[in-house]
């Protein structure tokens, strides 16, 4: 079946630091690829989002690359901020799924000043 | 446009009890889902509700179960309440279907049973 596999956390960088989480997918089809994020104590916020090969998602100054050769979908920004401390959950919706999204375990990230 | 908006945002019941949890999606989006999350399981999806019927159905016991109203307004309930149903419910809407389009989530609704 469809899964989801993000790096393990927590990911801890110091202010500006360059960050990268990894994700990769094992799909059947063409699944369209989320990057969500929980800040405490709320909800999801959908953060960037591709739904074909080569796609980029960009949103807030974090980017990911649908990459079909390597079924991955890393989420990066070149510079992080105290304020982007959070968890940040990798997620795939396809036929398979129903299109109901599967998610990855969530990569939680702690920014220090 | 409000959000979705979710109630109430925490509550504590005792095993055996019953809950009833609600859900609004954003006005004119038709679709709503349901997902828990634990620390142990993760995000897991429960069901999603289309037009008032429920579209699909996540690998939950049928304690779980749900309903969504002429304006599009959904609730889930839990019968018999089990300590590992401790969990944030997260609800979902989306504007058609929850097929390939996005879903915006409320804030959740934090359960605790004694």
């Amino acid at each position: 079946g469809n899964s989801v596999t993000q790096m393990e956390g927590p990911v801890t960088l110091s202010e500006e630091a360059f960050l990268t989480i990894n994700c990769t997918y094992t799909a059947t089809g063409y699944p369209s690829l989320f990057w969500y994020v929980q800040y405490p104590g709320e909800g999801l916020q959908l953060l960037l989002k591709a739904t074909k090969a080569d796609d980029k998602g960009s949103n807030k100054g974090f980017e990911a690359t649908y990459r079909k050769e390597t079924t991955s979908f890393h989420l990066e920004k070149g510079s992080v901020q105290v304020s982007d401390s959070a968890v940040y959950f990798c997620a795939l919706s396809d036929r398979d799924s129903n299109y109901q999204l599967i998610w990855g375990a969530g990569t939680k990230l702690i920014i220090k000043p | 446009k409000a959000g979705v908006t979710q109630t109430p945002r925490y509550l504590i019941k005792t095993r055996g009890q019953q809950v009833t949890l609600s859900c609004s999606p954003i006005s004119g989006h038709r679709s709503v889902s349901w997902y828990q999350q634990t620390p142990g399981q993760g995000l897991q999806f429960l069901f999603e509700y289309f037009s008032e019927t429920q579209r699909n159905k996540g690998n939950f016991p049928g304690r779980f179960s749900g309903r969504q109203f002429s304006n599009s307004r959904s609730e889930m309930n839990v019968s018999t309440l089990e300590l590992g149903d401790s969990a944030l419910y997260l609800c979902a809407s989306s504007s058609t279907s929850a097929r390939q389009e996005t879903q915006y989530f409320g804030p959740g609704t934090r359960l605790l049973v004694l």
